[in-house]
């Protein structure tokens, strides 16, 4: 079965960029059919779904987050990438990556570990 | 944005008890809504899509209904594993957005 794993820094600096990686294992990032999502969880606010990328490296992003907002794949390597620039402590979160089907409405699954970073000086 | 609004917060409830939560939609959605349950350290979870099916695995104690802007989640006869937050989701449009959770909690 598909398995997500994401990992990155745990901790970054005010105004630096945030760069996460979601490592998929048990299926092919290419098989298609497939949304390769990023989710936060923001404390005391609940969810928010930050973006998707499909295997061909098409994008959507979140308009809330979109101008700090890059998401890429690398099919080699079974991995799919966040970057956030400009972040401030608004952007504490535990992150998420995910998987979305194509038909959208059938919800994320599964859900990788998810990982927590902190914005802090 | 479509804002999902979870009530109540909280609940507070014994094994065997029957729980309702209940998600509502800013707009109207069909039944593009999902409910996911996530227990204390772990990921979320999928239970429930297009409103009332169970994900695959999912107990049969779950059941979802509701369509346009009106929706609930019932357990039937809680179990002890069943004691954590669960949040729901519209899958009507992007951006995808969420309800706040609601946390059942052991009473």
């Amino acid at each position: 079965q598909v398995q997500l794993q994401a990992s990155g820094p745990g901790l970054v600096k005010p105004s630096q960029t945030l760069s996460l990686t979601c490592t998929v294992s048990g299926g092919s990032i290419s098989s298609g059919g497939y949304f390769w999502s990023w989710i936060r969880h923001l404390p005391g606010k609940g969810l928010e779904w930050v973006g998707y990328i499909f295997d061909s490296g098409t994008t959507s992003y979140n308009p809330s987050l979109k101008s700090r907002i890059t998401m890429s794949v690398d099919t080699s390597e079974n991995q799919f990438s966040l970057k956030l620039t400009s972040v401030t402590a608004a952007d504490t979160a535990v992150y998420y990556c995910a998987r979305l089907p194509l038909s959208w409405n059938e919800g994320f699954d599964p859900w990788g570990q998810g990982t927590l970073v902190t914005v802090s000086s | 944005d479509i804002q999902m609004t979870q009530s109540p917060s909280s609940v507070s409830a014994s094994v065997g008890d029957r729980v309702t939560i209940t998600c509502r939609a800013s707009q109207g959605i069909g039944s593009w809504l999902v409910w996911y349950q996530q227990r204390p350290g772990k990921a979320p979870k999928l239970l429930i899509y297009a409103a009332s099916s169970l994900q695959s695995g999912v107990p049969s104690r779950f059941s979802g209904s509701g369509s346009g802007t009106d929706f609930t989640l019932t357990i039937r006869s809680l179990q002890p594993e069943d004691f954590a937050t669960y949040y729901c989701q519209q899958a009507n449009s992007f951006p995808l957005t969420f309800g706040g959770g609601t946390k059942v909690e052991i009473k």
